[in-house]
């Protein structure tokens, strides 16, 4: 079993919709948290950091953390086709910083 | 763009050979990281450096080495090359080394092993 577990789609969502995107885990020593977009021939770049539980928002973008359920989300509203990528998640130790990914979700936005 | 640079942008070679893949951090970062993406492993850390020196291995063979030289530019040997090989290599930087560093990836040698 992997330690991050990530549907690899795709996810085909009619542009304006809410995204809604998952990771689940099995190490409850994950304490940081991320959220990585991928475009084609691209390399990944962060989109979203959370320490811990909670919840973040940034414009369009919110990412949820439940630790109790082992689960993350990031949620993107009034989705654009710009946002078709694909979408990582990556978690890291307290003790080790080191990332480990998901397989990631690809999204596609249609117009 | 990030900031990090690496060449080649594409390699193509046999079975057997060996290349040498080169990234360069962004100016004033300390850190610099490999991973290799491929379509059914998705991203696979392979090792960090810092300051010149290695401070993890993640699922790195034996085949693989890397260093980081001390102007701080990184490079990325594999040898005796196998079809499975193949696949979009990263380097990512980041400024120092800890949970809250951000890591800034390049754009990524594709290696096309035939």
């Amino acid at each position: 079993q992997k330690e991050v577990e990530q549907d690899p789609g795709p996810l085909s969502v009619p542009e304006g919709a809410i995204v809604s995107l998952n990771c689940t885990y099995s190490n409850s020593a994950f304490q940081y948290f991320m959220w990585y977009r991928q475009y084609s021939r691209k390399g990944p770049e962060l989109l979203m950091y959370t320490y811990s539980s909670g919840n973040k928002e940034d414009g369009r973008f919110t990412a949820q953390v439940d630790k109790s359920s082992k689960y993350i989300s990031l949620f993107i509203r009034d989705s654009q086709p710009s946002d078709s990528a694909t979408y990582l998640c990556a978690m890291m130790r307290d003790s080790n910083y080191q990332l480990i990914w998901g397989a990631g979700t690809k999204l596609i936005i249609k117009p | 763009d990030s900031g990090v640079t690496q060449t080649p942008k594409h390699l193509i070679t046999a079975t057997g050979q060996r290349v040498t893949l080169r990234c360069s951090p962004r100016s004033g970062d300390l850190s610099v990281y490999w991973y290799q993406q491929s379509l059914d492993q998705g991203l696979q850390f392979l090792i960090h450096y810092y300051n010149g020196e290695e401070r993890a291995k993640g699922n790195i063979l034996e085949r693989f080495s890397a260093q980081q030289f001390p102007d701080l530019h990184s490079e990325l040997n594999l040898s005796s090359l196998e079809l499975g090989d193949s696949a979009l290599y990263f380097c990512a930087s980041s400024v120092v080394w800890g949970a809250g560093d951000e890591q800034f990836f390049g754009p990524g040698t594709r290696l096309t092993v035939l």
